[in-house]
Order: structure tokens, then sequence, then C-alpha cells
């Protein structure tokens, strides 16, 4: 079965430090990949999404990149992180629409 | 731009059926409605979805009108653990590609 992995659960990191999130998924090949962000009591934000290892796009210009050196691996990361980054991070993956996403359990970024 | 229309919250009662509309009076021939529901701190999570005919599932059953610009998100037997924000999504139906864009949804309260 699938299973998709992401971690840390939670993480509180200073302004300005590097942030680098981690999402794997296990039990399918070519997964279209996804990053979403939830800030506090705000909707779910469209970060990223790949379709292929290497294939990044950005959805919204912002303090944060992502990159997929694997099939199966998606990673969210920052050089530099801002007050405003803080928020509720979700991976998802897909395999066509028609099943719709998986998500992950999420990590919430404190940033103080 | 909106592609779907919800209230913003709704209260159930524990036992009775909650009833969950959403208005996509411009959904395009092609496009699928989905519907997604998020329990708090945790990721979405996918109940149905359909095209224009009517669709059960174990969680819930989905009612698309005729003219397929609205539709109706049914759980049966409302439980407390049915508490959580419901998204309505419409999405073209050959876009594996193409990420789901998440509204707000509607904050469903079950009441015991």
């Amino acid at each position: 079965s699938q299973t998709i992995h992401q971690w840390p659960a939670t993480l509180v990191q200073p302004v300005g430090s590097p942030l680098s999130l981690e999402c794997t998924v296990e039990g399918t090949s070519n997964p279209n990949l996804y990053w979403y962000r939830q800030a506090a009591g705000r909707g779910l934000q469209l970060l990223f999404y790949s379709v292929g290892i290497g294939q990044i796009s950005s959805e919204v210009p912002q303090n944060l990149s992502a990159s997929r050196p694997q099939d199966r691996q998606f990673i969210l990361s920052s050089k530099k992180l801002l007050l405003s980054d803080s928020g509720f991070y979700l991976c998802a993956w897909s395999v066509g629409l028609i099943y719709g996403y998986t998500f992950g359990s999420g990590t919430r970024l404190t940033v103080v | 731009d909106a592609k779907t229309t919800q209230p913003t919250s709704m209260d159930c009662a524990e036992g009775r059926a909650a009833n969950l509309p959403c208005n996509h009076s411009t959904i395009s021939g092609n496009e699928y409605v989905y519907w997604y529901r998020q329990i708090h701190s945790q990721g979405p999570q996918y109940i149905i979805h359909g095209l224009k005919n009517n669709e059960t599932n174990e969680m819930a059953s989905l009612i698309i009108t005729e003219d397929r610009k609205s539709s109706t998100l049914i759980l049966p037997h409302a439980t407390l653990r049915d508490t959580a924000v419901y998204y309505c999504i419409v999405t073209p139906r050959n876009s594996g590609n193409t990420p789901l864009v998440f509204g707000k949804g509607t904050r469903l309260s079950v009441i015991a």
C-alpha cells in the first residue's frame, strides 16, 4: 500500500535560520507531489508541485524553494526564514487526479 | 477566482444527516466535483468525487444536480468525529498534472 512520510511533526526555528522539510512516498511510482501551507486560521495555499524528478512549479513568489532529487522525495527549503513563514506545511501525492490526493500528517513550523 | 461557493459554517446534531451544499454554477462539462475534509491539525482527507451521477461510498453520498451547477455532500449519520472543514473543489477531468486549489470550505460542527 502507498504511504507518505513527512517530518518533523513540529519545528521551532529562529528568524533567519535555514529550513529543510522532507516528504517521501512509498508504494507508488511517478507520483505528482505537492507542498501546501496553511497559516493560522487561513485556507490551504499551494506552494509548489512537481510532476517528475527535477520538475518544480512554483505557485506563489516567496521565501521558499522546493526540489525533487528522487522520484518519491520532495523537499521544501528556505535559506533564511521569516516570521511570515510560520504555518502548517503539508505534503501530498497523487497518481492521476481520479484517485484523489493523499496528504501527509504535516509539519507545524513556528518561526520565532 | 473562486469556482465554488460554500457556506462558511454549519452545525449538525449528532446522529442526524449533515447536508453540505456547494455552488459551482460555472462548472464546465469536463470538470469533476471533489470533496475533501480537514480535521483540525491534520491533512485533508479525500471523501468522494463525481462528474454528473450521484455517488455513494462508505463515507458519504454526493448528490449533483441535473444541470451540475450545484451539489450536496451528505453525511448520513454525523458523529462528533465528523467535525471538520469540508472543501468542495471543481477541477478538470483530465488534469492529472494540475494541482487542486482549495477554497475556504465549510466548517461543520457536529453537536452532541
